[in-house]
């Protein structure tokens, strides 16, 4: 089975600073790669599919890169709606695995 | 309106069953792989298994394998979980949702609420 590793486990930020999160697979998954953003007591939302697609009405400054083993979710500027726990998941063999999860905090 | 509800969770004994459903309505059921995963208290999100448009393909993660069972029901837009010998640690909410497109490997873009099924004696 594919691992998905992430990091930070957590981190803290103020508006306006760019974040960057680390997902690592265990092997290569080319692109089947994807993002959620999870709310605390609410249902993950699909940020970014296929590594680097951003899904519509998600705000341009989240995005995705990578292939193969090491990918980042990159938020240009940190904006309050977008404190929140971020997830990824390969979806390149079953059983699709997420990551442990990554606790965006304010400073 | 795309929509997922969930139903059917509860208290359980350890050893015990319970039937997770999930009602879908606003787009084609059949042309989707479905999922579910489940979120322990305080933990992280867990991936439990998923089925083919057909239902003729069916995966687990490991954890679950040989006690948990998903179905579909096409013609009435049902998911369903069937959860057996149910463990302490099997204790999560547990969300259903839709793969995006046909392929089932592009992530999952519609989520239901979550119903929450707790095995404690």
């Amino acid at each position: 089975d594919v691992q998905m590793t992430q990091s930070p486990f957590s981190l803290s930020a103020s508006v306006g600073d760019r974040v960057t999160i680390t997902c690592r697979a265990s092997q290569s998954i080319s692109t089947y790669l994807n993002w959620y953003q999870q709310k605390s007591g609410k249902a993950p939302k699909l940020l970014i599919n296929a590594a680097s697609s951003l899904r519509s009405g998600v705000p341009s400054r989240f995005s995705g890169s990578g292939s193969g083993t090491d990918f980042t979710l990159t938020i240009s500027s940190l904006q309050p709606e977008d404190f929140a726990t971020y997830y990824c998941q390969q979806s390149y063999n079953n059983p699709y695995s997420f990551g442990q999860g990554t606790k965006v905090e304010i400073k | 309106e795309v929509q997922l509800v969930e139903s059917g969770g509860g208290v359980v004994q350890p050893g015990g069953s319970l039937r997770l459903s999930c009602v879908t309505s606003g787009f084609t059921f059949s042309s989707h792989w479905m999922t579910w995963v489940r979120q322990a208290p305080g933990k992280g999100l867990e991936w439990v298994a998923n089925i083919k448009q057909d239902g003729s393909q069916k995966y687990y993660v490991d954890s679950v394998e040989g006690r948990f069972t998903i179905s579909r029901d096409n013609a009435k837009n049902l998911l369903y979980l069937q959860m057996n010998s149910l463990r302490v640690e099997d204790t999560a909410v547990y969300f259903c949702a839709r793969d995006v497109g046909a392929s089932g490997d592009f992530g999952l873009d519609v989520w239901g609420q979550g119903t929450t099924a707790t095995v404690s004696s």
